[in-house]
C-alpha cells in the first residue's frame, strides 16, 4: 500500500526559480492537503482541498499554489521561491474534512531555497 | 497564548520508565483531539485519537481534560523504539483551516 507519495524528496533552488511537488493518494480520500514544516513550530496549513475541484488558501498561502488534477492528485507550486520557503513540505490526505479523521502523510520534500 | 502549546523537551527517560506529555489547548471550543509520532526526518503518523473518556493502546493511553483544557499522553515501560517527536493535534469546530498542530515533544529512551 503506497498511502500517499510525494515527490521530488529533496531540491534545492535558486531564488526566483519556480518549481512543482507532487502528491498522489490512493486511499481514494476526498480531502488534500499541504503543509509545511519549521523549526520550532507546528505544521502549518498552506492550501487544502475539500474534494475534487475544490482548493481553499490555508494559514500561509503566500507564494504558493496548488491544483487538484483529480481525486488522487493534488501539485502544490511555488512560481518564484525566496528563502523563506526553505522548508519541509508535507503532503496528507484524509478521508473526511474538518480535522475529525486522521490525516495520512507524504513522506515529505526538503526544500532549500538559495 | 499558543492556540496549542507543547514542552519540546528533550524528556530523556531510561527503558522502561513510564513517561507523560500534556499538550494544552487555548479555545474550549475544540472537539477532536489526535497524537502523532514523528521519527527524525519522517513524517508524522497518526498514533492514536483521544476520546472524552480517554482511550488505550497497549502501552499508549491517551486522556483529555476538558475542564483545564488539556491532552496527555501516557506512555509505560518505555522502549528504545519510541524515542520520537510527539505531536498534539487539536482540531477546533469550523473546517478545514481549524487544525493547529502542536510542536511536539522529543523523546529520548536511554538503554
Amino acid at each position: 500500500n503506497a498511502g500517499v507519495t510525494q515527490t521530488p524528496k529533496f531540491q534545492v533552488l535558486k531564488t526566483g526559480q519556480s518549481m512543482t511537488l507532487q502528491c498522489a493518494q490512493d486511499m481514494n480520500h476526498n480531502s488534500m492537503y499541504w503543509y509545511r514544516q519549521d523549526p520550532g513550530m507546528g505544521l502549518r496549513l498552506i492550501y487544502y482541498s475539500a474534494s475534487e475541484g475544490t482548493t481553499d488558501k490555508g494559514e500561509v498561502p503566500n507564494g504558493y499554489n496548488v491544483s487538484r488534477l483529480n481525486k488522487r492528485e493534488f501539485s502544490l507550486r511555488l512560481e518564484s521561491a525566496a528563502p523563506s520557503q526553505t522548508s519541509v513540505y508535507f503532503c496528507a490526505s484524509s478521508a473526511g474534512g474538518s480535522g475529525n479523521y486522521g490525516y495520512t502523510f507524504g513522506s515529505g520534500t526538503r526544500l532549500t531555497v538559495v | 497564548r499558543k492556540e496549542v502549546e507543547q514542552d519540546p523537551g528533550p524528556f530523556n527517560v531510561p527503558e522502561g520508565a513510564t513517561v507523560a506529555f500534556n499538550c494544552t489547548y487555548s479555545n474550549s471550543a475544540s472537539q477532536s483531539f489526535f497524537w502523532y509520532r514523528q521519527d527524525c526526518r519522517k513524517e508524522p503518523k497518526l498514533l492514536m485519537s483521544v476520546y472524552s473518556s480517554g482511550n488505550e493502546d497497549g502501552r499508549f493511553t491517551a486522556q483529555l481534560n476538558r475542564a483545564s483544557q488539556y491532552i496527555s499522553l501516557l506512555i509505560r515501560d518505555s522502549k528504545l523504539s519510541d524515542s520520537a517527536t510527539y505531536l498534539c493535534v487539536v482540531n477546533r469546530a469550523g473546517g478545514y483551516q481549524k487544525v493547529t498542530f502542536g510542536i511536539g515533544t522529543k523523546l529520548q529512551v536511554i538503554p
